[in-house]
């Protein structure tokens, strides 16, 4: 069964920084591009970042370019997001997605990220 | 990267056909063929319906079609039923390997 788990979520002070993991199973990870989708509460999904499975390759929204960064490890078949210089318009439940044909599929569950003081 | 527009609400009773707009610009949905749809319960992970704006993944009911004109997709539900009702969202490649999602369209089913 292809599976994807997240994991680091929390609660993290503005200005601040945290590390996401998507551990991933059931199928070739090193084949597929991999992505970082947000939904803040009660809004929309938001595409924040891209990485190819040759780890060569990385793409960024506009909103969080400089202060985001994607990353894998192949031979972890995990795949990262660090956050640095938190906001509160950060807070949001962050999604892991396999990227396959332009489209997301499947996804993990989700872990919360609340930027307060 | 401004959102793709999408009603924020849709309904229709069981049995009917509903369908949700999503338009963006030439730059993304009128230039690719790489629109995508999901559906989200609440409290649940979004679930691909739809990709390449027509395909429907494996385990997918063939309820759901896709279509597009010009710079606007669309995802028709057929035969409409309870546990249709969720939120859907559709996305668009947008050059560049960058994507940006529909602003969501919530489905009630009367």
């Amino acid at each position: 069964e292809v599976q994807l788990v997240e994991s680091g979520g929390g609660l993290v002070k503005p200005g601040g920084s945290l590390r996401l993991s998507c551990a991933a199973s059931g199928f070739a990870f090193r084949n597929y591009g991999m992505n970082w989708v947000r939904q803040a509460p009660g809004k929309g999904l938001e595409w924040l970042s891209s990485i190819s499975g040759s780890t060569s390759y990385f793409y960024y929204a506009d909103s969080v370019k400089g202060r985001f960064t994607i990353s894998r490890d192949n031979a972890k078949n995990s795949l990262y997001l660090q956050m640095n210089s938190l906001r509160a318009e950060d807070t949001a439940v962050y999604y892991c997605a396999r990227g396959q044909s332009g489209s997301f599929d499947p996804w993990g569950q989700g872990t919360l990220v609340t930027v307060s003081s | 990267q401004s959102a793709l527009t999408q009603p924020a609400s849709v309904s229709g009773s069981p049995g009917q056909s509903i369908t949700i707009s999503c338009t963006g610009t030439s730059s993304d949905v009128g230039g690719y063929n790489l629109v995508s749809w999901y559906q989200q319960h609440p409290g649940k992970a979004p679930k691909l319906m739809l990709y390449e704006g027509t395909k429907q993944p494996s385990g997918v009911s063939n309820r759901f079609s896709g279509s597009k004109s010009g710079n606007t997709a669309s995802l028709t539900i057929s035969g409409l039923q309870a546990e249709d009702e969720a939120d859907y969202y559709c996305c668009s490649h947008a050059g560049s390997s960058i994507y940006v999602f529909g602003t969501g369209t919530k489905v009630t089913v009367v």
